[in-house]
């Protein structure tokens, strides 16, 4: 199975609302991050995460190693929000280059 | 601000044709990729390289070739283009690769073999 397994698949939200998306591991991992694929296709980054939480405007991650999840909470949707949202994670017992990405979440910000 | 510039922006291709899509760096970063996305799929890593003039397989590095000439590119070649391989491409940069740096993606490549 897959390593990295994000949900939801989708999620529609409308504007000013907010949601977490998840990502669970089935190995440990030792870091993970996540990015924003936007409409244009671009990749961006949002976080790089070894432990704990990290907090940047409306989006706010959590990785948790020992319990194998990531999380991504976003408040106050706005619409330039909508995009693909995937996880990336560093496994422990591989070397670093080999950063394994879940298939995503397909996020519909609606007005 | 990381700046990877991936060439050509899309491409189409014959079956059997000859494919090298092309990615410039201007960090300084060590490490380099090749990542294909498919619908349903993620990224996946193809082939990548952390010095000049060597490089890795990757995860799916069958009907791939890569070539690093400098520590600025790095180019992934298709010499038998098959419609298997019509696919979105993503160069990304790190800096070590040592687990402390974050991917550094370009914008990626339409490629469409017909």
């Amino acid at each position: 199975g897959d390593q990295v397994e994000q949900s939801p698949s989708a999620l529609s939200l409308h504007e000013g609302t907010g949601s977490a998306l998840r990502c669970n591991f089935t190995t440990t991992m030792r870091a993970v991050q996540w990015f924003q694929q936007n409409s244009r296709g671009s990749l961006i980054n949002l976080f790089y995460l070894a432990s704990g939480t990290k907090e940047n405007g409306r989006l706010k991650s959590t990785f948790n190693s020992k319990e194998s999840y990531s999380t991504l909470h976003i408040r106050d949707a706005q619409l330039e929000d909508s995009g693909t949202y995937f996880c990336a994670a560093e496994g422990v017992d591989t070397n670093a280059y080999k950063v394994i990405f879940g298939k995503g979440t397909h996020l519909h910000v609606l007005p | 601000e990381a700046a990877v510039t991936q060439s050509p922006r899309s491409k189409v291709a014959v079956t059997g044709g000859k494919v090298t899509l092309s990615c410039h760096q201007t960090n300084n970063h060590d490490y380099m990729y090749w990542y294909r996305q498919d619908t349903g799929h993620g990224l996946r890593l193809i082939h990548y390289s952390y010095v000049a003039d060597s490089t890795e397989k990757g995860d799916i590095p069958d009907g791939y070739k890569a070539s690093r000439p400098s520590q600025e590119n790095f180019s992934l070649i298709l010499e038998l283009a098959s419609l298997s391989q019509t696919a979105v491409y993503f160069c990304a940069s790190s800096d070590t690769g040592g687990g402390a740096e974050t991917l550094y993606f370009g914008s990626g490549t339409r490629l469409t073999v017909l």
